[in-house]
């Protein structure tokens, strides 16, 4: 079964808009951590901004910030004023206890495009 | 200075062609991963090691030996190889094998299999 789901193969956004980018996950734990990778055109893997499952407070790095409802088991990422650069593969991961030495596991992707 | 680094980038081979593919991190990690994404741009492990031991090796045929010779490098060594090898393989590293332990990746060597 697929542990983390990422539902929307293609997304676009005009530049300087704001675009979000869905993720769920299906798990039992209570502890584990959530990450947000992007992978542009150089496919070189570039973390965004990771995620406590214990800490309430939404986590932010300058114009990235997710929204994790827990017990919805969801983790978007909200993209604020979209640059072109911004324009990558963006996969949602998830690391936890239950898998093999704290294995991490990736959702298939979605492919944002920034339109100038 | 690139924290983890992985060579070659590109790589073109025949089937049935022995090939390996290097990797060192100077992030001064113990715990060093191979992960290989598909065409269809799946993302999955397939080998780990902590501090030189391998602790993590997934459903991955015997012709894939990883070989690490210190903390700092981890190999693939690919013997016999098929169409179905070609992929892009990502090197990657953390601290440790904890839950909090960021994993960082190498830029990926593009492996086409002809």
């Amino acid at each position: 079964a697929q542990t983390v789901t990422q539902s929307q193969p293609e997304m676009s956004v005009q530049e300087a808009e704001t675009v979000t980018l869905s993720c769920t996950y299906d798990t039992s734990e209570s502890d584990y951590y959530l990450f947000w990778y992007k992978q542009p055109p150089s496919r070189q893997m570039i973390l965004v901004i990771r995620q406590e499952a214990y800490k309430q407070q939404n986590a932010t790095e300058n114009r990235f910030s997710v929204n994790f409802q827990k017990a919805a088991k969801s983790f978007s990422l909200k993209i604020s004023d979209s640059q072109l650069g911004d324009a990558a593969m963006y996969f949602c991961a998830y690391r936890s206890g239950e898998y093999n030495n704290n294995d991490m596991r990736f959702g298939a992707g979605t492919r944002l495009t920034v339109k100038p | 200075d690139t924290a983890v680094s992985q060579t070659p980038k590109y790589l073109v081979t025949q089937m049935g062609n022995d090939k390996s593919i290097k990797c060192e991190q100077n992030l001064g990690h113990d715990t060093m991963y191979w992960y290989k994404q598909d065409s269809k741009k799946f993302l999955k492990i397939m080998f780990s090691y902590n501090n030189k031991e391998l602790i993590i090796n997934e459903t991955v045929p015997n012709r894939f030996s990883p070989k690490s010779p210190d903390k700092a490098h981890l190999n693939l060594h690919i013997n016999s190889l098929e169409l179905g090898d070609s992929a892009v393989y990502f090197c990657a590293s953390s601290q440790g094998t904890s839950l909090g332990n960021t994993i960082y990746f190498g830029e990926g060597s593009w492996l086409t299999v002809v």
